[in-house]
Formats: C-alpha cells, structure tokens, sequence
C-alpha cells in the first residue's frame, strides 16, 4: 500500500531549528493531516502532534506542526541533542481504508 | 497512567504461528480501538490493523488479510494479535497502539514492543 514520502535523512546544528516534511496526497494528509511520532533507537514511537496540530500532554512547545495541501511538517526550534531521533507521520487513507505511515526521516542534531 | 504491557519475545519456525499479547491498564479498554504495528529491523513502521475491544469488529491491512487474527478479552483489558503461515520477513518488532485523543485519534500510546524471530 502507497504511503508517505518523507526525506531519509536532516541534519541541524544544536540550537538550530529543524523542519521536517512528510507528503501524502488529497485521501489521507489533505484530508485529516498527519501525527507525528518520535523514535529513539531501541524504543517504541512516541507521538509528538496530533493530525489536528495539538500537542500532546507533555510535548515540549519545541516541537509544532502544521500543514499545506498534501504536506505536512513537523519544526522542531532550538535543537537538544535528545532530539536525535527517528521521526514518522502518520495518516489515515480513506481511499485505502488503511492507516499510512510516511518511511521516516533520521534527524541527526550536529 | 495509560500503559499497554506486551508479552516476550518468540522465536518461532516457517510456517508456524505466534500469538502476541497487550494487557491495557490505566484507562476504560473498550473505550479506544487498538492498533498493531510492526517494525522490521532497520526499517519503518507498517500499520497491520485494528480490533474495536468493544465489539470485537477488526480491521485489517490487505497485506495481511487471511493470514492475521485480532481478537480481545476485555475481562483482562487484553489484545492479541495473531500471525500464521509464518515466513522469514515477518521477522520484526511487533506493537500495540492505542488509537485516542480527542478530535481526531492519533497513536497515542505504544506498548513496548515485542519481538518476533522467524528462523528455521
């Protein structure tokens, strides 16, 4: 099943600020928008934003999404170095009838 | 606190089957459907499908339509999700979500994981 393009890889100097992208098409990110989820290595995803752009209880403000058309973006400002992670979207297809995931982008904080 | 606790790790042959566990606890469990989601090593997340605990009604990815069970035992706030016809690429790190939040449903809570290892 078709899922979301993220970009494999961003790297951003501490303190820098961090935009990550996730593309999906008019069924599923242009209609509900996308979830963000964190990854550390060895660890189960964390959701940092949901589709409607709210934050979890306990999400740092650091972290903010948004979207445009069929694009979604997760801006992560004044990188830490616990922000290396993986990062995935995710999002419902109603024309799949199927949840989507995007195949992850690794930020490395330099 | 929401927790969803999986069961161990498994080692299993071709062609067997695995069985894995997620005991929910610190919320109403026929309240939010729950998701499963795997991982193979190195790789991304890949959605599987869906049991609603509180009808027992499941959803599957058409990837694994025939081949998955989702079934639940709200007695115990427990989920199972149940693999067959095992093959060497169902080697992965497997996970139960729970789907919530308030205007749109996100995975907002993960078990650990457990994972499944399918050698001969």
């Amino acid at each position: 099943q078709a899922g979301l393009t993220q970009p494999p890889s961003v790297s951003k100097g501490l303190r820098q600020t961090a935009t990550l992208t996730c593309a999906g098409n008019s069924n599923n990110v242009g209609n509900q928008g996308a979830a963000w989820l964190q990854q550390h290595q060895g660890h189960p995803p964390k959701l940092l934003s949901y589709r409607n752009n709210n934050r979890p209880s306990g999400i740092s403000e650091r972290f903010s999404a948004s979207r445009s058309g069929n694009t979604a973006s997760l801006t992560i400002t004044g990188l830490q170095p616990e922000d290396e992670a993986d990062y995935y979207c995710s999002a419902w297809d109603s024309s799949l009838g199927a949840w989507v995931f995007g195949g992850g982008t690794k930020l490395t904080v330099l | 606190q929401v927790q969803l606790v999986q069961s161990g790790a498994e080692v299993k042959k071709p062609g067997a089957s695995v069985k894995v566990s997620c005991k929910a606890s610190g919320y109403t469990f026929t309240g939010y459907y729950v998701h499963w989601v795997r991982q193979a090593p190195g790789q991304g997340l890949e959605w599987m499908g869906w049991i609603n605990p509180n009808s027992g009604g499941p959803h599957f990815a058409q990837k694994f339509q025939g081949r998955v069970t989702m079934t639940r035992d709200t007695s115990i706030s427990t989920a199972y999700m149940e693999l067959s016809s095992l093959r060497s690429d169902d080697t992965a790190v497997y996970y139960c979500a729970r789907e919530g939040g308030d205007l749109l449903r996100d995975f907002d809570y993960w078990g650990q994981g457990t994972l499944v290892t399918v050698s001969s």
